[in-house]
């Protein structure tokens, strides 16, 4: 497509589940980030693939964090036990082979969490 | 620390020119400088990013200082879809944004 591609936009959860958000990025776009970001904040970075090995997730806040991307295509980015501070919108994007930062990302809409 | 410093905030009036300055004084010579913005409700847009000349796009222009450590985003006509938050953000390794700037433009 001609974007990065997020769903859901929104998702509301109980406290307690489990959800799964994914990312469309732009066709033929190695590079995958995915960020987080609170209310009034900047976005945190999370984790990055390229293509189908994730190469640094030392953002990911806790072990109920998990994003995968097995055909280094489309990446999902799940969370376990949602608690209400995981609440916050997770923007994924993506880019030609990031290496030293010359490439620009492009963003997706993100997809907003709120939980309960 | 691969974090940069912005004004919280700025304002301008529209068609006139907005200077957002940056501060990267532990750039390192490697690291490219990117601009991004955000409206409300959406993802981060690229803007432009440069090493060490100034660069110029259908946007902005992107000076750099000499040493590197501060570079400033400059919006030639300002416009009231430029208002947004502004990213100026080193590539260290990944892209770490910090704060930004928000920018309001007057009618």
């Amino acid at each position: 497509g001609a974007g990065v591609s997020q769903s859901p936009r929104y998702k509301v959860a109980k406290r307690g589940q489990d959800v799964a958000l994914r990312c469309d990025p732009i066709s033929g776009h190695v590079s995958l980030f995915w960020y987080q970001q609170a209310l009034g904040q900047g976005p945190e970075f999370l984790t990055y693939f390229q293509n189908e090995a994730q190469l640094d997730k030392s953002g990911l806040p806790s072990d109920r964090f998990f994003a995968e991307r097995p055909e280094g295509s489309v990446s999902t980015l799940k969370i376990q036990r949602t608690q209400q501070e995981d609440s916050a919108v997770y923007l994924c994007a993506s880019s030609y082979p990031w290496g030293a930062g010359a490439n620009v990302l492009t963003f997706g809409a993100g997809s907003r969490l709120t939980v309960l | 620390d691969a974090k940069t410093t912005q004004p919280n905030s700025m304002e301008s009036n529209e068609e006139e020119p907005v200077h957002l300055p940056c501060n990267h004084s532990t750039i390192s010579g490697t690291d490219y400088i990117h601009w991004y913005r955000q409206l409300p409700s959406q993802g981060p847009e690229y803007v432009i990013h440069g090493l060490t000349s100034n660069v110029n796009n259908r946007m902005a222009s992107l000076a750099i200082a000499e040493d590197r450590k501060s570079s400033t985003l400059i919006l030639h006509r300002a416009t009231l879809r430029d208002a947004a938050v502004y990213y100026c953000i080193r590539s260290y390794g990944k892209l770490t944004f910090g704060q930004g700037t928000i920018l309001t433009v007057h009618p």
